[in-house]
C-alpha cells in the first residue's frame, strides 16, 4: 500500500500566520492517466472531514483562497495564509492514485 | 445540496453484526461511487472500500475483504455496510462519503 507520511505531527501558529503541511508518498502519485489524485481535508473536533483541495491544487467549492496546495509526483504541500480560529482541527492527505486508497497519519493544528 | 445521512450509534457483542446506513439526497444517487471509511479511536483514516450504487459493483482494501459487505437500495438512495464477527479492533467510526461530501459518522462500540 502507499504510505503517505505527513509532517510535521502538530503545528503551533498565532492567528493571521502561516502554516505549512507536507505530504510525502512512497511511490509517484501520477496516474496512468496523467491526473495526480492527491486530496487534503481538514477535520474540527467532533466533525467529519471536510474536503479543501481536490487534485493537488483546485480548491474545493466555498474554501477561502487562503488555502492553497501545490506539489508533484511524491512531494505536496498544503499552505495556509492569515490562519483563523476556525482552521483549527487535524489536516489529512489522500492519495486515490493507487488501490487501495490512504490516508496520511494526519497534522494537529492548534493556536498558539 | 448534497447530504450524506447516517443511522445511529450502535452497541453490539463480540462476534455479532452490525448494519448500518447512509441516506443519500440532493444528487442523483446511482450516478457516484459511495466510500466508506473507519476512523479508529483519535486516529487516522482507513479506506474500506466502495460501491457503485448504479450497478452495485464493489471494490475493497483487501484488510477489509470479508469483514465489510456493502449494498444498495436504489429505490431510496441508500447505502448500506454490514460488518461481521465484530471484534474490540472493530469499535470505531464509520463514515460514508462521496468524497466531496461526508455523513456524519457512525460509532460502533462492540463490548460484552
Amino acid at each position: 500500500d502507499v504510505v503517505l507520511t505527513q509532517t510535521p505531527v502538530s503545528l503551533l501558529i498565532s492567528l493571521g500566520g502561516q502554516a505549512s503541511i507536507s505530504c510525502r508518498s512512497s511511490q509517484s502519485l501520477v496516474h496512468s492517466n496523467g491526473n495526480t489524485y492527491l486530496h487534503w481535508y481538514l477535520q474540527k473536533p467532533g466533525q467529519s472531514p471536510q474536503l479543501l483541495i481536490y487534485q493537488v491544487s483546485n480548491r474545493f467549492s466555498g474554501i477561502p483562497d487562503r488555502f492553497s496546495g501545490s506539489g508533484s509526483g511524491t512531494d505536496f504541500t498544503l499552505k495556509i495564509s492569515r490562519v483563523e480560529p476556525e482552521d483549527l482541527g487535524v489536516y489529512y492527505c489522500l492519495q486515490r492514485t493507487h488501490n487501495p486508497d490512504t490516508f496520511g497519519a494526519g497534522t494537529k493544528l492548534e493556536l498558539k | 445540496q448534497v447530504k450524506l445521512l447516517q443511522s445511529g450509534a450502535a452497541l453490539v457483542k463480540p462476534g455479532a453484526s452490525v448494519k448500518m446506513s447512509c441516506k443519500a439526497s440532493g444528487y442523483t444517487f446511482t450516478d457516484y461511487w459511495v466510500s466508506w471509511v473507519k476512523q479508529s479511536h483519535g486516529k487516522s483514516l482507513e479506506w474500506i472500500g466502495e460501491i457503485y450504487p448504479n450497478s452495485g459493483a464493489t471494490n475493497f482494501n483487501e484488510k477489509f475483504k470479508g469483514k465489510a459487505t456493502l449494498t444498495v437500495d436504489k429505490s431510496t438512495s441508500t447505502a448500506y455496510m454490514e460488518l461481521s464477527r465484530l471484534t474490540s479492533e472493530d469499535s470505531a467510526i464509520y463514515y460514508c462519503t462521496r468524497w466531496d461530501s461526508w455523513g456524519q459518522g457512525v460509532m460502533v462500540t462492540v463490548s460484552s
